[in-house]
């Protein structure tokens, strides 16, 4: 019940397309929702989150889409760029209690020129 | 975003050595810091929540006398393993929640890479 399940693994884009990460929980004690983007041998970097409370979450060129009632939520990103290649990472967390992040498996994102 | 720095960045011990790892939060402070390991090509895998002033909390399967945990201030969390060994070579990241965030925003540190010979 803890696990968050993301999808695809891999995902190769062109330049200036769409690219598009899923997300599910199980887990109804969830409340917080952030994705995090991270390069070969760095820290994960808060890219967008999101709480429950609203369907959609827009920043920059960056959207999470979320559904409460099918608990899932993805990540959009608008006119990839080369420079977004990296790894990308959806968690949830309890709003209460340690509210430790629970991560997905991760997305290797390659956005071609 | 708020800043979190680990040191030392990398790391490469003999096997039996202890390895302490520091992680600092630099412009607000944090009653709770996590310590997560990750293998290459994989997903982070939380070890432990540190907290200023009291005992961590383990996940299940993770050694507390292996890797001991030390939060004594709200913008320093020390990982400490003990006895290392090659199986113990990882890239090992912290993250520090900033308490004043009504979110559950968590920043996490640039990692340490650690090798055991």
């Amino acid at each position: 019940q803890q696990q968050v399940k993301q999808s695809p693994q891999s995902l190769i884009v062109q330049k200036g397309g769409i690219s598009i990460i899923n997300c599910a929980y199980e887990n109804t004690a969830f409340d917080y929702f952030p994705w995090y983007q991270q390069f070969p041998g760095k820290g994960p970097a808060l890219l967008i989150a999101i709480r429950p409370d609203v369907s959609e979450k827009k920043e920059g060129r960056f959207t999470i889409s979320f559904n409460k009632s099918a608990k899932q939520f993805s990540l959009h990103i608008m006119d990839s760029q080369p420079g977004d290649s990296a790894t990308y990472f959806c968690a949830a967390s309890p709003y209460t209690g340690r509210r430790a992040l629970t991560f997905g498996s991760g997305t290797r994102l390659q956005v071609q020129p | 975003g708020a800043v979190v720095s680990q040191h030392p960045s990398r790391v490469i011990c003999k096997s039996g050595t202890s390895v302490k790892i520091e992680c600092r939060s630099l412009d607000f402070q944090a009653t709770t810091m996590f310590w997560y390991r990750q293998f290459p090509k994989q997903s982070l895998m939380l070890m432990a929540t540190s907290n200023e002033g009291s005992k961590a909390t383990y996940e299940q399967g993770v050694e507390k006398d292996k890797f001991l945990i030390n939060h004594a201030s709200l913008t320093l969390s020390t990982l400490t393993v003990t006895s290392a060994h090659p199986e113990d070579s990882s890239f090992y990241i912290c993250s520090a929640r900033d308490t004043t965030s009504r979110d559950n925003e968590q920043f996490f540190g640039p990692g340490t890479r650690l090798t055991v010979l």
